[in-house]
């Protein structure tokens, strides 16, 4: 059964980049592909990007000027980057597989959500 | 983007009770749309994907209907570990976007 496992800082300063890594245990780390999801304290989900294991990314518009998403393989992780951060990105971060079927896809499991907070 | 609307956005029920909740996407997605349950501090959870399948492990008192742009998750008999916030997603065009979330609570 798969399971993910995030880490990196939980605070950010503004104009820096924030960096979280999500390691991938118990599972075939190719069978699948990875997103990002991000949730502001008391509101709504919102999609950041997705990466597949050959390195190809899709990401949210709305912050695609500002996010990096890679692979590590060998590793079983995959990493999230976001840029020039500012006190909007303060969010909970949470890692999450997408497992695909015929009949669409979704997001399970998920890590155990990171929060940044972006504060001088 | 595809704007994803829930109703109601909060909802007061008793143990027992019979609950629906309405998602309504402002393009038609055929049946991509996913439900997720999550309560306080912890990350969401899989109830129904594609609309109306049942993912392994949650209770069949949990269901999903529609097509196209409008969808019901109904929980049959809400039990206490049921009162969490859930949210719709669709997954038929990048970038996948949620609805605002319905908070479901105790009456």
């Amino acid at each position: 059964q798969v399971q993910l496992q995030q880490s990196g800082p939980g605070l950010v300063k503004p104009s820096e980049t924030l960096s979280l890594t999500c390691t991938v245990s118990g599972g075939s780390f190719s069978a699948y592909y990875w997103t990002w999801i991000r949730q502001p304290a008391g509101k709504a989900l919102e999609w950041i990007g997705r990466i597949y294991n050959d390195g190809s990314t899709d990401y949210n518009p709305s912050l695609q000027s500002r996010v990096t998403m890679s692979v590590e393989t060998s590793k079983n992780q995959f990493s999230l980057k976001l840029n020039s951060v500012t006190a909007a990105d303060t969010a909970v971060y949470y890692c999450a597989t997408v497992t695909t079927s015929s009949t669409g896809n979704w997001f399970d499991p998920w890590g155990q959500g990171t929060l940044v907070t972006v504060s001088s | 983007d595809i704007q994803m609307t829930q109703s109601p956005s909060s909802l007061s029920a008793s143990v027992g009770d019979r609950v629906t909740i309405t998602c309504r996407a402002s393009l038609s997605i055929s049946k991509n749309l996913n439900w997720y349950q999550q309560k306080a501090g912890k990350a969401p959870k899989v109830l129904i994907y594609a609309a109306s399948s049942l993912q392994s492990g949650v209770p069949s008192r949990f269901s999903g209907s529609g097509s196209g742009t409008d969808f019901t998750l109904t929980i049959s008999s809400l039990q206490a570990e049921d009162f969490a916030t859930y949210y719709c997603q669709q997954s038929y065009n990048i970038p996948y976007t949620f609805g605002q979330g319905t908070k479901l609570e105790i009456k």
